[in-house]
C-alpha cells in the first residue's frame, strides 16, 4: 500500500522564522494531499490540502508545494508564531472518499 | 471547526472485555472514516462508509474489531474482546467532498 515519509520529526525555529516539513509518498496514482495540525490532547485539523492539478496553494501564512514528478510535497508556515507549536501531519489519498496515509508528523516548537 | 460527534471521550475497559465507541458524523456528510492513533501518533486506517455501506477496510484478520453506520442512528466501532495494545486514540472523520475528512475528538481507549 502507500507509504508517506515526513521529515523531520522535530523541528525547532525562533519566532518570525519560516518552518519547512517535507513529505514523499510512493504511489503515483496519489491525488490529494492534506496537511493537519494536531495540539495535544486535540483532534487533527485540516490546515490546508492541495490536489494533484495544482503545484502550490497559500493559505495565509501557509504555503503547500506540491511536486509530481519527485513525488513529494512539502508545508512551508512563514513567519512562524508561538501558537503555531503543535505535531503537523501530512497525508496521501488516491480516488474519491479514499483513505488517508499518514507521515509520522513533525512535532513544531516555535520558541519567542 | 469540525462538527463530528465522538462518545465517549474516554473509555476505560479490562483485557477481554468489549468496547464500543459510536460517531455521530457532520450533518449532510455520507462519509465516515475511522482511524486509530497509537501513542507514537502513527494513524491506522481502520474502515469507511458512504452512507451505511462499506467503502474500504483493512483486513481484520483478528475479526476482533466490527463497524457499522446504520440509518438513523450513530455509526460504531466496536472491539469484541479488548487487549492491551488497542489501547490508542481512535478517530471518526467525516468528508463532504470527496477529499476533505474532518475529525471529531476521539475516543481515547485504555485496555487495562
Amino acid at each position: 500500500g502507500e507509504q508517506v515519509e515526513q521529515l523531520p520529526s522535530i523541528l525547532r525555529v525562533q519566532e518570525g522564522s519560516s518552518a519547512s516539513i517535507n513529505c514523499s509518498y510512493e504511489d503515483s496514482a496519489s491525488n490529494y494531499f492534506p496537511w493537519y495540525k494536531q495540539e495535544p490532547g486535540e483532534n487533527p485539523k485540516l490546515i490546508i490540502d492541495i490536489r494533484s492539478n495544482m503545484e502550490r496553494k497559500q493559505i495565509q501564512e501557509l504555503i503547500v508545494l506540491l511536486d509530481k514528478k519527485a513525488k513529494r510535497f512539502s508545508l512551508h508556515i512563514t513567519d512562524t508564531q508561538p501558537g503555531d507549536s503543535a505535531m503537523y501531519f501530512c497525508a496521501a489519498s488516491k480516488g474519491s472518499n479514499a483513505k488517508l496515509t499518514f507521515g509520522k508528523g513533525t512535532k513544531l516548537s516555535v520558541k519567542s | 471547526n469540525s462538527k463530528v460527534i465522538q462518545t465517549p471521550r474516554y473509555l476505560v475497559k479490562g483485557q477481554g472485555q468489549k468496547a464500543k465507541m459510536r460517531c455521530i458524523p457532520e450533518k449532510g456528510h455520507p462519509v465516515v472514516f475511522w482511524y486509530q492513533q497509537n501513542k507514537n501518533n502513527e494513524f491506522k486506517f481502520l474502515i469507511n462508509f458512504q452512507n451505511q455501506e462499506v467503502l474500504q477496510q483493512i483486513d481484520m484478520t483478528e475479526k476482533r474489531f466490527s463497524a457499522e453506520c446504520p440509518s438513523n442512528s450513530p455509526c460504531s466501532l466496536e472491539i469484541q474482546s479488548s487487549e492491551a495494545g488497542d489501547s490508542a486514540l481512535y478517530l471518526c472523520a467525516s468528508s463532504l467532498s470527496i477529499y476533505e475528512q474532518y475529525f471529531g475528538p476521539g475516543t481515547r481507549l485504555t485496555v487495562l
